[in-house]
């Protein structure tokens, strides 16, 4: 059954530096996202991205964050300066909305430790 | 503003028994999409059942069940037959037609042998 990947599973980085979380979605899927939870909270929503711009973002998403699709696979999330509030689990997901199931299948998730 | 509500951050259940997660939501859109998402302590989020507003015939997958009351803006989970498995954090979701997924705080649920 195909599935989202995501890399790495793990990502321990200092304060200030860059960071960039690449994810391959499942093949034919249109719409990508980013999520992320910080530790004991709910899963809260960065972006949706369709035909290579962004379609919406939240609060969170402020300019120290980017997306792109660099190739027909990978779906990468870069923080440009980390903080330590940016540690949390990062989720990427992706649907076929032409479907109409509204259905994301979500990655198993990178986990940012900002040091 | 959209939100999601799960006023139950922790239940417990003896195995083989039955469980009800509450989750309520709040929204102005008249098509959107409901669903439970189940986050073991590896912290995948597993899809468990999903919902179409339209639809008024509750969804359900196996022992997973679902009591959507649209006028209410209620959708709660009911698991029958639990298993030790099924020990995980549940997260209610609200889908909406730009795609977003809106989750609600999460229930962590017990399994008791």
């Amino acid at each position: 059954e195909p599935e989202v990947t995501q890399t790495p599973s793990h990502q321990v980085t200092q304060m200030g530096q860059e960071v960039i979380l690449r994810c391959v979605p499942i093949s034919n899927h249109l719409y990508f996202y980013w999520y992320r939870q910080i530790l004991g909270q709910k899963v809260e929503f960065l972006v949706s991205f369709y035909n290579n711009e962004i379609s919406e973002k939240s609060e969170i998403f402020d300019d120290q964050f980017s997306v792109e699709r660099p190739d027909g696979s990978n779906f990468t999330l870069k923080i440009r300066s980390t903080k330590l509030e940016d540690s949390a689990m990062y989720f990427c997901a992706s649907s076929d909305i032409r479907r109409g199931s509204y259905e994301q299948y979500f990655g198993p998730g990178t986990r940012l430790t900002v040091t | 503003a959209q939100t999601v509500t799960q006023s139950q951050p922790e239940m417990s259940v003896q195995e083989a028994e039955t469980v009800t997660l509450s989750c309520t939501y709040d929204t102005s859109e008249s098509n959107y999409y409901l669903f439970w998402y189940k986050q073991p302590p590896s912290r995948q989020m597993i899809l468990v059942i999903r919902q179409e507003a339209y639809k008024q015939q509750n969804a359900t997958e196996n022992r997973f069940s679902v009591n959507f009351q649209k006028a209410a803006k209620s959708f709660s989970l009911k698991i029958s037959d639990s298993q030790l498995g099924d020990t995980a954090m549940y997260f209610c979701a609200k889908g909406s037609n730009t795609g977003k997924l809106i989750f609600g705080q999460g229930t962590t649920l017990q399994v008791k042998p």
